[in-house]
């Protein structure tokens, strides 16, 4: 079967650093993405790993461990802004837009 | 570059109903997929194409279907709707590995 797990819920505070871990179980994998969802919004693309390590964007930087089918999205200098809901997903093929999400994580920064 | 477009909305139809809609992707991209949304069962991939053919397909009913047309504008249908179809629909053109996702389609089946 295909399933990823995330923590439901995390919570902070503005300036705090979160990590939101994502393990995963799937049949085909070429890599592991994150997006974030603002309530009413479209998910937008945070980061991408296809191979092992530590990838900086900004504020926001993801990790990928293949062995252990096993990712991280590190938030660091938290704004209220980073409020959201933030998922992982895998991509099943080398070709195609085929993604496996996982079920989100919901962030609440408070002030 | 205009990203993603979806239309309708918002959408409301009776079970028994069929619905069409539409996604026209960033110029240039090839790949549209095709997802819905619920608050149960999260982001779930509907199917994908890529130059007018399906190139891959997730676990719905053969009540779901979709096209693509040559300028990559996709439309996916839905026949016999019923309750449980009230979702967010979304749909994503793809460059690489990143996927860039339309608003939506908020469906609402009464």
């Amino acid at each position: 079967g295909q399933s990823l797990e995330q923590p439901s819920e995390v919570t902070a505070v503005e300036g705090a650093i979160v990590q939101i871990n994502c393990t995963y179980q799937t049949s085909g994998f070429y890599g592991l993405s994150w997006y974030q969802q603002h309530d009413g919004g479209a998910p937008t693309f945070l980061s991408y790993n296809a191979l092992d390590g530590l990838e900086e964007t900004g504020r926001f930087s993801s990790f990928l461990s293949r062995s252990d089918s096993y990712g991280y999205l590190l938030l660091q200098e938290l704004q209220m802004k980073d409020s959201a809901s933030y998922f992982c997903a895998v991509k099943r093929d080398n070709y195609g837009q085929n993604f496996v999400f996982g079920p989100g994580t919901r962030l609440s920064v408070l002030p | 570059k205009a990203g993603v477009t979806q239309t309708p909305r918002y959408l409301i139809k009776t079970r028994g109903q069929q619905v069409t809609l539409s996604c026209s992707p960033i110029s240039g991209h090839r790949s549209v997929s095709w997802y819905q949304q619920t608050p149960g069962q999260g982001l779930q991939f509907l199917f994908e194409y890529f130059s007018e053919t399906q190139r891959n397909k997730g676990n719905f009913p053969g009540r779901f279907s979709g096209r693509q047309f040559s300028n990559s504008r996709s439309e996916m249908n839905v026949s016999t709707l019923e309750l449980g179809d009230s979702a967010l629909y979304l749909c994503a053109s793809s460059f690489g590995q990143v996927a860039f996702f339309g608003q939506g389609t908020r469906l609402t089946v009464v």
